[in-house]
């Protein structure tokens, strides 16, 4: 049974654009989620992280929301730019377990 | 060099084969883990070590084997695989264990099995 779940697989945006990715949990112990960033032929890279005590972090373009009551969060990239063109993993966890990944979304970022 | 090394980059393998994976970082962390990324599923941790001492095995069939001689290096070695081992194996390290320490992952052993 997967814990994080990434329901759309692949995602189309066009440059200058808003790109959300979603990712929702099942485990209400999840207390700190992250999400990383994987180029081909690379592994994956953190970019931005959330803990349960806040509802929003941003860090330049990138900005992650978690919602908490809804056991939902999403990572908003604006503008979009055609290098963010990547898979965007969703990773969970707690102070009891390890990161928990999602599948991966793959965003296409076009000119 | 820098950050995590992963060799070799491509390997293939038959099933009767033995063989190893070597992870290397430069990062000056404590912990290491493997983790396992076959197409449409998401990462599945495999192994974890937490200076050098093996603090989760994640239910992983005994023909993976891992090392940890010392905190900078994790091999996982590999004996009579099975065609549905192809993955991509993925190391990665992080500060120590504790959830808050972000990972650091290597670019990855693309592994196939025939």
């Amino acid at each position: 049974d997967q814990q994080v779940k990434q329901n759309s697989p692949s995602l189309s945006v066009q440059e200058g654009r808003i790109s959300i990715l979603n990712c929702d949990y099942t485990n209400s112990m999840f207390d700190y989620f992250l999400w990383y960033k994987k180029y081909p032929a690379e592994g994956p890279t953190f970019l931005i992280s959330i803990s349960s005590i806040k509802d929003k972090n941003e860090d330049g373009r990138f900005t992650v929301f978690l919602n908490k009551s809804a056991k939902h969060l999403s990572l908003h990239i604006v503008p979009s730019q055609p290098g963010d063109s990547a898979v965007y993993f969703c990773a969970a966890g707690s102070g009891y377990s390890t990161l928990t990944f999602g599948k991966g979304t793959m965003l296409l970022v076009s000119p | 060099e820098t950050g995590v090394t992963q060799t070799p980059r491509h390997l293939v393998m038959g099933m009767t084969n033995k063989k190893s994976l070597k992870c290397e970082q430069h990062l000056g962390h404590n912990a290491m883990y493997w983790y396992k990324q076959s197409a449409k599923k998401p990462l599945e941790l495999m192994f974890v070590y937490n200076f050098k001492e093996q603090t989760e095995n994640n239910s992983v069939p005994s023909r993976f084997s891992p090392e940890c001689p010392n905190s900078s290096h994790l091999f996982l070695h590999l004996h009579t695989l099975q065609p549905e081992d192809s993955a991509l194996y993925l190391c990665a390290s992080s500060q120590d264990s504790s959830l808050t320490g972000e990972l650091f992952f290597g670019e990855g052993s693309r592994l196939t099995v025939l």
